[in-house]
C-alpha cells in the first residue's frame, strides 16, 4: 500500500527556535497533503491542506506566519514551525490521500515536538 | 454541536466480547466515512470505510445511518490486540471536501 514517511519522529527544541519536519509520499505522487496536529487525549485536528506548487490552505484559526508549508515537489510538504513555544508541543501528523476525495488516507508516522 | 462525535469511553470489555460504537456527525451533506485505528502514539490507520448498505470486515461490521446521521462498529470476539483508540472519519462536503475527525473511543480488551 502507499507510504507516506515523517521525519523526524520526535525533537525537542528551545523556545523562540525552528523545527521543520519533513512528509514524504514514498511511492506515489501527492499534489495535496494535509497537516494534523493532536494534543492528548484530543482528536485530530486539521491544521492545513498543502497543494503543490501553490499556497497551502489554512484552517480558521491557525497561524500561517507561524506554521509556514511548503509543498515543493510532488512527493515533498515540509512544515516549519517558527518561534515556537512550549504552547506548540503537540503531535504533528501529516497524511496524503490516494484514490481521489473518497480514497484511502494515509498517515505518516507522525512528529511528537516538545518546546522546552 | 461538534462536526463529528464520539464517546470517548474507555470501553472495558473481556475477551470474546461483542462491543459497538456509534459516532454522529452533523453535516448531512456528508459523503464518506470511515474508521480508522490508533495505537497510543501512533499514526491512524484505516480500519474500514463505511458503505451506505454497511459493511464487514472479518470480527468488524461498520452501518451507516445517514437519516439519523450516525455511524457505528461493531467489534466481535474482541481479541487483546483490539486495544486501541477508534477513530470515525467523516468526508464533510462544505463546498469543498473536508476529513473530520472525532476525539476517539478508546477500547480496552482485557483477558
Amino acid at each position: 500500500g502507499a507510504v507516506v514517511s515523517q521525519h523526524p519522529s520526535w525533537v525537542i527544541c528551545k523556545s523562540g527556535t525552528s523545527v521543520k519536519i519533513e512528509c514524504r509520499s514514498l511511492d506515489f505522487q501527492a499534489t495535496t497533503m494535509f497537516w494534523y496536529r493532536q494534543f492528548p487525549k484530543q482528536s485530530l485536528m486539521l491544521m492545513a491542506t498543502s497543494n503543490e506548487g501553490s499556497k497551502a490552505t489554512y484552517e480558521q484559526g491557525v497561524e500561517k506566519d507561524k506554521f509556514l508549508i511548503n509543498h515543493a515537489s510532488l512527493t515533498l510538504s515540509t512544515l516549519t514551525v517558527t518561534s515556537a513555544h512550549p504552547e506548540d508541543s503537540s503531535f504533528y501528523i501529516c497524511s496524503a490521500r490516494v484514490g481521489g476525495n473518497a480514497g484511502e488516507l494515509f498517515f505518516g508516522e507522525g512528529s511528537r515536538l516538545t518546546v522546552l | 454541536r461538534k462536526e463529528v462525535e464520539q464517546d470517548p469511553g474507555p470501553f472495558n470489555v473481556p475477551e470474546g466480547a461483542t462491543v459497538a460504537f456509534n459516532c454522529t456527525y452533523s453535516n448531512s451533506a456528508s459523503q464518506s466515512f470511515f474508521w480508522y485505528r490508533q495505537d497510543c502514539r501512533k499514526e491512524p490507520k484505516l480500519l474500514m470505510s463505511v458503505y451506505s448498505s454497511g459493511n464487514e470486515d472479518g470480527r468488524f461490521t461498520a452501518q451507516l445511518n445517514r437519516a439519523s446521521q450516525y455511524i457505528s462498529l461493531l467489534i466481535r470476539d474482541s481479541k487483546l490486540s483490539d486495544s486501541a483508540t477508534y477513530l470515525c472519519v467523516v468526508n464533510m462536503n462544505t463546498g469543498f471536501q473536508k476529513l473530520v475527525f472525532g476525539t476517539g473511543t478508546r477500547l480496552l480488551v482485557s483477558p
